[in-house]
């Protein structure tokens, strides 16, 4: 079958750092992405790792282990902004088509 | 047009009409994905076209639940009888290459039911 678990929900400071982790067991693997959502806005790409390690773009990062099925995100010296729902997806290997968490929804507080 | 856009942006209907909803991907794109994102649920696979033909219509959660896609372009989402629990957000993706290309998305349709 196809699970991928996130936390739901979770809090952090601006200026801080979080990391939303995501585990997955999926029947295929064609590399994982981190989408971020505004609330009542489309899901917008942040980052996608097919290979193990870490990948850097800007104040986010996200890190892969396809032995374990683990995936994080790291966001750096948080904003207001960020405030939002972090999505993790695993893409299927013969169609894909993304297959999604349930979402992690940050707050960010001042 | 510069990304992926869906119309209507809203859309409220009685229970038992037909809705259809449209997605125009990004020029050039082959692959075109919908997904729909219920309320507190995260977004679930529909269909995927690559061209005109559909290799992958198992997410879709009725035979209500129809699409198309012409002209390797524009497709429409149709769903018959509607249901209040067809009540969502349906957002469309494009992408150059459906397994090897990150997927765009639209603004979404928001579709409720009553």
């Amino acid at each position: 079958g196809q699970n991928i678990d996130q936390p739901t929900e979770m809090t952090a400071t601006e200026g801080a750092i979080v990391q939303i982790n995501c585990t997955y067991q999926t029947s295929g693997f064609n590399g994982l992405f981190w989408y971020q959502q505004h609330a009542g806005e489309a899901p917008t790409f942040l980052s996608y790792n097919v290979l193990d390690g870490l990948e850097e773009k800007g104040r986010f990062s996200s890190f892969l282990s396809r032995s374990k099925g683990y995936s994080y995100l790291l966001l750096k010296e948080l904003q207001m902004k960020d405030s939002a729902s972090y999505l993790c997806a695993v893409r299927d290997t013969n169609t894909g088509k993304l297959i999604f968490g349930q979402g992690t929804t940050l707050q960010v507080k001042p | 047009g510069a990304g992926v856009s869906q119309s209507p942006s809203n859309k409220v209907t009685e229970k038992g009409k037909d809705v259809e909803l449209r997605c125009d991907p990004i020029s050039g794109h082959t692959a075109l994905y919908w997904y729909r994102q219920s309320l507190g649920q995260g977004l679930e696979f529909l269909i995927y076209f690559q061209g005109n033909s559909a290799p992958d219509k198992s997410g879709l959660p009725s035979d209500r639940f129809s699409a198309e896609r012409t002209g390797g372009s524009v497709s429409t989402l149709t769903i018959q009888r509607t249901q209040q629990e067809d009540s969502a957000v349906y957002l469309c993706a494009s992408s150059s290459s459906g397994t090897e290309k990150t997927q765009y998305f639209g603004p979404g349709t928001r579709l409720l039911v009553l």
